[in-house]
């Protein structure tokens, strides 16, 4: 039972480059969303997602972008990375409702030199 | 703007004491609680969460919290802490209306020592 799943677990990246981390649930999920994890910030929302085609921002979404075109993927693209961009970031599922259980990924770990 | 407190980022505490983690939300008509624990290295996992009814809840491990309104509080505490029990701990906090986004706080490292 894979449950949600990141890649790559670690990546570094020169600044201005993009990429790609990829993330995929197999629990029939409709919600799904993405988060960064700084030390002393907590996890704040990116971008999130309430099914196939529809997309929305979170929190702190400048400099990422995000599509969903099936149930299973949410990819989250860095366009031109920047250092203020490395972070641990998480990519969660779950059952769209505000009292439901949010299922995280095991994180990529994205430095930007 | 929602928001969500943690005061203590670290709590040092020896094993087999109790310990509590404290946690405070901006208040708001329908709110859920959640309690999520993160072992190193790992992603995020769910302790406890509070919906309604009974304000005592019961989660994972021997851990449980308390809602209480007029605080808008949702301590988390255990009786007696193991070593295994040493990760960080974030409260959050979803609103109705909201779909699943949760807020959460800045964590609380929970270091258990001999």
């Amino acid at each position: 039972n894979a449950g949600v799943t990141q890649t790559p677990k670690f990546q570094v990246l020169k600044t201005g480059q993009s990429m790609t981390l990829q993330c995929a649930q197999d629990m029939n999920h409709e919600y799904m969303s993405w988060y960064r994890q700084d030390p002393g910030m907590g996890l704040r929302l990116i971008h999130y997602s309430v099914g196939a085609g529809i997309t929305d921002q979170g929190e702190v979404p400048n400099g990422y972008n995000v599509s969903r075109s099936t149930t299973e993927d949410f990819p989250l693209r860095l366009l031109s990375a920047a250092p203020s961009q490395t972070s641990v970031y998480f990519c969660a599922s779950s059952i769209t409702g505000s009292n439901t259980e949010a299922f995280f990924g095991q994180g990529t770990r994205l430095t930007v030199v | 703007a929602q928001s969500v407190t943690q005061l203590d980022s670290q709590v040092p505490v020896f094993e087999e004491a109790p310990v509590e983690l404290r946690c405070n939300y901006s208040s708001s008509v329908s709110v859920y609680l959640f309690w999520y624990v993160q072992y190193p290295n790992q992603g995020l996992q769910l302790l406890l969460k509070y919906l309604s009814g009974s304000t005592l809840v019961k989660g994972i491990n021997g851990f449980e919290a308390e809602f209480n309104k007029s605080q808008t509080s949702f301590h988390l505490r255990k009786p007696s802490v193991h070593i295994s029990d040493t990760a960080e701990y974030f409260c959050a906090v979803s609103y109705t209306g909201t779909a699943s986004k949760l807020t959460f706080g800045t964590g609380t490292r929970l270091q258990v020592t001999l």
